[in-house]
């Protein structure tokens, strides 16, 4: 089965930096790669997703790269505010109807003023 | 964006018992439904894989006759931790995917005491 790698655990940045969280994925067959985020005590919250037939895009100050190649996706924030901090979740699943997202472990972000 | 609800949203229940926790898609019919658990500062863990008029399927690990899944209609799947033990406690969360996104429900808080 799936199995995804994420990196760094945590992350740590000063106001308006760039952060950068790095995931792998084990699966060829995974072609949909979404990126959480997630505060204590809250359901993930989708921010920004990829498809394995595009090898980046952007949303404002998130974008997310994708290398199949290599079979590597990072997520990139540029100008970090206070409130990025979370902790931000990669995941991957395979196209097969009724597939689970397969989760990285996590990076706590934080974002100091 | 598609709704998923999950009822209750925190429980606190004794050694020995049982607890059942639903989730439910709002909007749309989910003929396959995800569960999934989350320990404090870990990652989702999927457990098992809800399918509407059919046994659900297990990961690896997980205890099919601890946790019973029942996925009864279209938009309703419940998880029932069977005689629940202190290690059960958690955060559990369900999700369904109409189309590639996965939309999650807000979580249940389960502490076993």
């Amino acid at each position: 089965g799936e199995n995804v790698e994420q990196h760094p655990s945590t992350l740590s940045v000063q106001e308006g930096d760039s952060a950068v969280i790095k995931c792998t994925y084990s699966d060829s067959a995974s072609n949909y790669f979404p990126w959480y985020k997630q505060e204590l005590g809250k359901r993930p919250q989708l921010i920004i997703d990829i498809r394995s037939n595009v090898g980046e895009k952007k949303d404002q100050r998130i974008a997310v790269t994708l290398n199949k190649t290599a079979k590597h996706f990072s997520l990139h924030i540029t100008e970090t505010q206070p409130e990025d901090s979370a902790v931000y979740f990669c995941a991957a699943r395979p196209n097969q109807a009724g597939t689970a997202l397969i989760f990285g472990k996590g990076t706590t972000l934080s974002v100091s003023s | 964006g598609a709704v998923v609800s999950q009822h209750p949203s925190w429980v606190i229940c004794k050694s020995g018992t049982s607890v059942k926790i639903e989730c439910r898609s709002l909007d749309f019919q989910a003929t396959t439904m995800f569960w999934y658990r989350q320990f404090p500062k870990q990652s989702l863990m999927l457990m098992a894989t809800s399918n509407e008029g059919s046994k659900a399927t297990y990961e690896q690990g997980v205890e099919k006759d601890k946790f019973l899944i029942n996925h009864a209609s279209l938009t309703l799947s419940t998880l029932t931790v069977t005689s629940a033990h202190p290690e059960d406690s958690s955060f559990y969360i369900c999700s369904a995917n109409p189309k590639d996104e996965q939309y999650f429900g807000p979580g249940t808080r389960l502490t076993v005491t």
